[in-house]
């Protein structure tokens, strides 16, 4: 059974850090790109970024492009999202979403139910 | 950018079908992917590259892409569809995923 659990959320201040993970089981995690999508409270879906299944190609979001840094531990079948220079509007739960397949766009099929992080000080 | 739009919401009565769009700049020339996602839940793909149905999901949903419009079609909608839908792309030109705004389901 494909599993995808998220941690690492919290309350940071604006202009702090964190580093969200997502651990994968259940398929072999380096034959798929991942991804993280976000939710603020009471709004949609808005994409942060995707990482191919290798590490090597990585894209991101405009609203997030040079703060955040996406990767993976193929090895710990783990995922990461480095977030710097926090702001109040990323205040919102972060999904780590599957791709399915090796392509970056592919669907995503697989959601873990989402670590919150929240911006305030 | 490349942008998605969704009515912000749909009401269908029970047991009728509804009828979601997906409005986008030559939408028929993308892959759609559709989202549900029910009050306090990660969100579920229901529908992938245009018209296709992943197993477990209900013959009830399905989908069209032509033109500037892509359309998720409910028939026969029940009170468990009620949920938020999202259309998604992958957007070649800036190389980015982008969803539509989404489109709440009431079912009456």
């Amino acid at each position: 059974e494909v599993q995808l659990v998220e941690s690492g959320g919290g309350l940071v201040k604006p202009g702090g850090s964190l580093r969200l993970s997502c651990t994968a089981s259940g398929f072999t995690f380096s034959s798929y790109s991942m991804n993280w999508v976000r939710q603020a409270p009471g709004r949609g879906l808005e994409w942060v970024s995707s990482i191919s299944g290798s590490g090597r190609y990585t894209y991101y979001g405009n609203s997030v492009k040079g703060r955040f840094t996406i990767s993976r531990d193929n090895a710990r079948n783990s995922l990461f999202l480095q977030l710097n220079g926090l702001r109040a509007e990323d205040t919102a739960l972060y999904y780590c979403a599957r791709n399915d397949g090796d392509f970056v766009f592919e669907d995503f099929d697989y959601w873990g139910q989402g670590a919150l992080v929240t911006v305030s000080s | 950018s490349y942008d998605l739009t969704q009515p912000l919401s749909v009401s269908v009565a029970l047991g009728q079908t509804a009828r979601i769009t997906c409005g986008g700049n030559d939408i028929g020339n993308k892959n759609v992917h559709w989202y549900q996602q029910e009050p306090g839940q990660a969100p579920v793909l229901v529908i992938y590259r245009d018209t296709n149905r992943p197993s477990g999901i209900p013959e009830r949903f399905s989908a069209s892409n032509s033109g500037n419009t892509a359309i998720l079609t409910i028939s026969r909608a029940l009170a468990g569809d009620e949920a938020d839908y999202y259309c998604q792309v992958w957007d070649s030109g800036t190389a980015g995923w982008v969803f539509g705004g989404g489109t709440k389901l009431t079912v009456l």
